[in-house]
């Protein structure tokens, strides 16, 4: 089936500096995509969120970019702080009128380094 | 407010056995989904529960089932656990059928 997925497992980086989380989405016909963040032993937290409708979309510290012509999804986050390191997920949410349902990527390790 | 409680945090079941999960959603919530998280597999969509109904099911086998009560509580149960089954399943609640709050989870050993 079709599946939200991440570009790179892990990425490092230094403390101030900004970082940039990707991901490719196959589904063309998804209309509405969140960002998670998980920390070790909790569940999913919601970061932003962004419809088809949008290209972009802001938050405090936080821009999701939607490209809809290369099926392409990003998160940034600026001015990384180590309370940011985490693991980061994409998801499209797969709503029909039965139901509805979160198709995750694989998720992308944060590490920030002060 | 309270936030989505799942109980227990932690359970070691045998193969063979079965197990029943129980998530209580923020209140208000009528929406109940619930998820498998795994290394090897990340998070997969297991069901949704709304108003007591099952309104979506993902490609699970028929092990794994679930329900939601009149006050929206739901329960998962997974019948002959197998040792694939071990993860951390992961209950959602939503309100409006996108903005989605998870509980920390169960964490499920089968051994």
């Amino acid at each position: 089936g079709e599946s939200v997925g991440l570009h790179l497992p892990t990425l490092s980086v230094q403390e101030g500096d900004n970082s940039i989380i990707n991901c490719a989405y196959s589904n063309s016909a998804s209309d509405y995509f969140i960002w998670y963040k998980q920390e070790s032993g909790k569940g999913p937290q919601f970061i932003i969120d962004i419809r088809s409708n949008m290209d972009k979309r802001q938050g405090q510290r936080v821009t999701v970019l939607l490209n809809k012509t290369v099926k392409h999804l990003s998160l940034q986050i600026a001015a990384t702080q180590p309370g940011d390191s985490a693991v980061y997920f994409c998801a499209e949410n797969e709503g029909n009128q039965a139901g509805t349902a979160l198709i995750f990527g694989k998720g992308t390790t944060l590490s920030v380094s002060s | 407010k309270a936030g989505v409680t799942q109980t227990p945090r932690y359970l070691i079941k045998t193969r063979g056995q079965q197990v029943t999960l129980s998530c209580s959603p923020i209140s208000g919530h009528r929406s109940v989904s619930w998820y498998q998280q795994t290394p090897g597999q990340g998070l997969q969509f297991l069901f949704e529960y709304f108003s007591e109904t099952q309104r979506n099911k993902g490609n699970f086998p028929g092990r794994f089932s679930g329900r939601q009560f009149s006050n929206s509580r739901s329960e998962m149960n997974v019948s002959t656990l197998e040792l694939g089954d071990s993860a951390l399943y992961l209950c959602a609640s939503s309100q409006n059928r996108n903005y989605y709050t998870f509980g920390s989870g169960t964490r499920l050993t089968v051994v």
